[in-house]
């Protein structure tokens, strides 16, 4: 049972392009979202994470939009560069629960051509 | 990378034979993860830890137990090893209020 469902699986798009990636989640207790980024044979690195109460948030070329009645949420990549290629993930977890668990989506494997 | 080794790095084993890999961080985080990433599944949460000798299972437990008797120190141990724990494993601490740091990955292949 997947709680966060992330698309596309993949995504090629030419440098200073936009790529957009998208996730919905099921548990409206969720009130946590981050997302990570993860470059092959490293572990997933925290890239940017937005809560519930604001509707976007950017760092840097990095914007998370955030959807809660539709609870969806998605990056945005903005003029993005070929040291982007990356997969990113995002994730959803429940603030004050036990344990602080991060539940997943299944990965979007980003190629950024030169 | 938040101050954490994963150990070994790679391994190859074979089937039935038990394993342990070991997480070990330097900043005296009390919460402890560790994760298995398959490819379209994302990272999974195996079993995790909020303190010495505190533990509590994850989404997919089944085959696997840990064990923490030191806060630096979170092992997870395969009894019996099969094919379909072959996988990618991923220690993660928690820092800040709800923010998860991982550690570089221990590539486990089970023949």
């Amino acid at each position: 049972q997947q709680q966060v469902k992330q698309s596309p699986q993949s995504l090629i798009v030419q440098k200073g392009g936009i790529p957009i990636i998208n996730c919905a989640y099921e548990n409206t207790a969720f009130d946590y979202f981050p997302w990570y980024q993860q470059f092959p044979g490293k572990g997933p690195a925290l890239l940017i994470a937005i809560r519930p109460d604001v509707s976007e948030k950017k760092e840097g070329r990095f914007t998370i939009s955030f959807n809660k009645s539709a609870k969806q949420f998605s990056l945005h990549i903005m003029d993005s560069q070929p040291g982007d290629s990356a997969t990113y993930f995002c994730a959803a977890s429940i603030a004050k629960a036990a344990g602080n668990k991060l539940t997943f989506g299944g990965g979007t494997r980003v190629l950024v051509k030169p | 990378d938040a101050g954490i080794t994963q150990s070994p790095r790679h391994k190859v084993t074979e089937t039935g034979t038990p394993v342990t890999l070991r997480c070990h961080q330097t900043e005296n985080h009390r919460y402890m993860y560790w994760y298995r990433q398959d490819p379209g599944h994302g990272l999974r949460l195996i079993h995790y830890s909020y303190g010495v000798k505190d533990t509590d299972k994850g989404e997919v437990s089944d085959g696997y137990s840990v064990s923490r008797s030191k806060t630096e120190d979170f092992l997870l141990t395969l009894e019996s090893a099969t094919s379909s724990q072959t996988s990618v494993y991923f220690c993660a601490i928690r820092g800040g209020v709800d923010t998860q740091y991982f550690g570089p990955g221990t590539r486990l292949t089970v023949l």
